[in-house]
């Protein structure tokens, strides 16, 4: 089965400092990886994807991952944080299942924290 | 916004009782996947619905069922409610494309809370 790790439970960062939430993956095949985003009460909004191509990914609200293969990393990142930016950090790797479907297994998630 | 939508927004049930959970597809989706959230955790898969039928399930059990209409909505059910079963629970939708490469895109959920 495909899984993801998230190593830091929280991540504190200065508002204007670059930002930087850790994902590390297990696949076989091919890696599907996704980034959400979740704010208190709410569901999960997308961010961004990487399917094949360029290691570099642009996503929503000025997010942005690197998918790194032989780290089998795939970190989130921002130039500069907003306070806005406070939320909960899933990453979810696609795993299909018996049937012909396909989940998404999701990490622990992060908490991230931007302070003024 | 995505335009999944999903009823009610929240819900208090005793043990033993039956609960069920409506979500809306974002237009031009045909599939429906259910997610159970646990205070703290990631979310869970619970099963997915292309088409009517259900394609992909999770480790859940039975008393966990679902279905999906003509027009893509989808209800979730859940029978016999334990204490265990109170959680978040989301419905995705996306369009289905055989490759695996299709996003998920998740509504507001349902907070269930079973005394």
């Amino acid at each position: 089965a495909q899984s993801v790790a998230q190593p830091e439970d929280q991540v504190n960062v200065a508002e204007g400092n670059p930002l930087t939430v850790k994902c590390t993956y297990s696949v076989s095949g091919n890696p599907y990886l996704f980034w959400y985003v979740q704010y208190p009460n709410r569901g999960l909004q997308f961010l961004l994807k990487y399917i094949t191509g360029d290691n570099l990914v642009k996503g929503s609200y000025g997010f942005e991952a690197e998918f790194n293969k032989s780290q089998t990393s795939f970190h989130l990142k921002k130039p500069s944080a907003l306070v806005s930016d406070s939320a909960l950090y899933f990453c979810a790797v696609r795993d299909m299942v018996t049937g012909g479907g396909n989940k998404l297994t999701f990490g622990t998630g992060t908490q991230l924290k931007v302070e003024l | 916004e995505t335009g999944v939508t999903q009823s009610p927004t929240h819900l208090i049930k005793t043990r033993g009782q039956q609960v069920t959970l409506r979500c809306s597809s974002q237009s031009g989706h045909n599939t429906v996947s259910w997610y159970q959230q646990a205070l703290g955790q990631g979310p869970q898969f619970i099963f997915q619905y292309y088409r009517e039928e259900e394609n992909g399930r999770g480790n859940f059990p039975p008393r966990f069922s679902g279905l999906q209409f003509p027009n893509y909505s989808s209800e979730l059910n859940v029978n016999a409610l334990e204490l265990d079963d109170s959680a978040l629970y989301l419905c995705a939708s996306s369009s289905f494309s055989g490759t695996g490469t299709d996003t998920q895109y998740f509504g507001p959920g349902t907070r269930l809370t079973v005394l």
